[in-house]
């Protein structure tokens, strides 16, 4: 059964860094992309990066390109978001997600979540 | 970016009556080299993370009811729940992958009438 477990999220303030890591499990990690997708707080959800099966190719959504680094281990199954500058606007829910394909650009199985949340 | 549009934006449904969500997006999603309609719809549940309904427009996932069904094709598209139950009651989006960046509908919140 594929698992996604994040980890990494909490409190920041405006301006600082922080790294998500996804601990992959069920599925062969190395065939297939990833992604991560955001939902503020009683919002719907917005597209953040995607990172292809084999770390060579990456796209972001304007609202964090040059802020945010996605990257990949294959050989510990993990998948990392870097936020640098964070902003307020940042502040969301944070689910790492698998792609069906080595870069597909849809969702098939979704971890569950680590909350973000930058105030000072 | 395409433009994802969702309609409406709730809706309060009867028990076994049928639930009809609408998405439009602002280009036509349907690729001229396979002829696939590159839509997808995700149903989340309070307190839990999207699920892969539909993708292609209308190909349910594995384990997905057949009460769920996914249609249309270019820029509007459909999903019906033919027989709402009790456990359908969530928010469901609709999602382009045609292309970077991945762009998801506002959501529409379904719930018993």
């Amino acid at each position: 059964q594929v698992q996604l477990v994040e980890s990494g999220g909490g409190v920041v303030q405006p301006g600082r860094s922080l790294r998500l890591s996804c601990a992959a499990s069920g599925f062969t990690f190395s065939t297939y992309g990833m992604h991560w997708v955001r939902q503020a707080p009683g919002k719907g959800l917005e597209w953040v990066a995607i990172i292809s099966y084999d770390g060579s190719n990456e796209l972001y959504a304007d609202s964090v390109k040059g802020r945010f680094a996605i990257s990949r281990d294959n050989s510990k199954n993990a998948l990392y978001l870097r936020m640098n500058s964070l902003r307020a606007e940042d502040t969301a829910v944070y689910y790492c997600a698998k792609s069906p394909a080595p870069m597909g650009y849809y969702l098939d199985w979704w971890g569950q979540g680590t909350l973000v949340t930058v105030s000072s | 970016d395409i433009v994802m549009t969702q309609s409406p934006d709730s809706l309060a449904v009867s028990l076994g009556e049928r639930a009809t969500i609408k998405c439009k997006s602002s280009q036509s999603v349907l690729s001229n080299s396979d002829n696939k309609n590159y839509l997808v719809w995700y149903q989340q549940k309070p307190g839990q993370p999207p699920k892969l309904l539909i993708s292609w427009a209308s190909t349910r996932e594995s384990g997905v009811p057949d009460r769920f069904s996914g249609s249309g094709s270019g820029t509007d598209f459909t999903l019906t729940v033919s027989s709402l139950q009790a456990e359908d009651v969530a928010v469901y989006y609709c999602q382009q992958c045609y292309g970077a960046p991945l762009t998801f509908g506002g959501g529409t919140k379904v719930e018993i009438k």
